[in-house]
C-alpha cells in the first residue's frame, strides 16, 4: 500500500521556537496533501489543504501566518509551527491523496507529537 | 452540533463477543463514509468504506442510513486485536470529517 512518512516522529520545543514538520509520500505522487491536528481524547481537526505549488487552504480558525505550509512538490509537504507556544502541544498527521488512487482514499502518516515547554 | 457524533465509550466487551457502534452526521451533502481505527498513539487507518447497500469484511460489517443519516459498524466474534479507538468519518468532496471516535477493549 501508498506509504506516506513524517519526519520527526516526536519534538520537544521551548516555547517561542519555530518547528518544522516533514510529510513525504514515498512510493506515490500526491496531488492534495492534509494536515490534522488532534488533541487527546479529541477528534482529528482538519488544519488545512495542501496542493503542490498552490497556496494552502485553511480551515476556519486555523491561523494561516503561524503555521505555515509548504509544498512544494508531489510528494513533500512541510508545517511549520511558528512562535510556539504550549498550546500548541499536540499530534499533528498529514495525509495525502494519491494522483493514481481515488481522490477518497487519503493514506495517513505516522504523525508528529509536538511539546512545547 | 457537532459534524460527525459518536458515543466515546468506553466499550468493554468480553473475547468473542459481538459489538455494534452508531454515527450520527449532520451534513446532507456528505458523500462517503469510512470507518478508520486508531490504535494508541498512532495514526488512523482505514478500516473499511460504508456503502449505503451495506458491506461486510469478515467479522465487520457497515451500515448507512442517509435518510436517518446514520452509520452503524458491528464487530462480531471479537478478538483481542480489535482492541482500538474506531472513527466515524463522513466527507461531502476530499475532505475528511472525523468523529471523536468510540474506544473499544476486548477482555481476555
Amino acid at each position: 500500500g501508498a506509504v506516506v512518512s513524517q519526519h520527526p516522529s516526536r519534538v520537544i520545543c521551548k516555547s517561542g521556537t519555530s518547528v518544522k514538520i516533514e510529510c513525504r509520500s514515498l512510493d506515490f505522487q500526491a496531488t492534495t496533501m492534509f494536515w490534522y491536528r488532534q488533541f487527546p481524547k479529541q477528534s482529528l481537526m482538519l488544519m488545512a489543504t495542501s496542493n503542490e505549488g498552490s497556496k494552502a487552504t485553511y480551515e476556519q480558525g486555523v491561523e494561516k501566518d503561524k503555521f505555515l505550509i509548504n509544498h512544494a512538490s508531489l510528494t513533500l509537504s512541510t508545517l511549520t509551527v511558528t512562535s510556539a507556544h504550549p498550546e500548541d502541544s499536540s499530534f499533528y498527521i498529514c495525509s495525502a491523496i494519491s494522483l493514481q488512487g481515488p481522490s477518497y482514499e487519503q493514506y495517513f502518516g505516522p504523525g508528529t507529537r509536538l511539546t512545547v515547554t | 452540533r457537532k459534524e460527525v457524533e459518536q458515543d466515546p465509550g468506553p466499550f468493554n466487551v468480553p473475547e468473542g463477543a459481538t459489538v455494534a457502534f452508531n454515527c450520527t452526521y449532520s451534513n446532507s451533502a456528505s458523500q462517503s463514509f469510512f470507518w478508520y481505527r486508531q490504535d494508541c498513539r498512532k495514526e488512523p487507518k482505514l478500516l473499511m468504506s460504508v456503502y449505503s447497500s451495506g458491506n461486510e469484511d469478515g467479522r465487520f460489517t457497515a451500515q448507512l442510513n442517509r435518510a436517518s443519516q446514520y452509520i452503524s459498524l458491528l464487530i462480531r466474534d471479537s478478538k483481542l486485536s480489535d482492541s482500538a479507538t474506531y472513527l466515524c468519518v463522513v466527507s461531502p468532496d476530499e475532505k475528511l470529517t472525523f468523529g471523536t471516535g468510540t474506544r473499544l477493549t476486548i477482555i481476555p
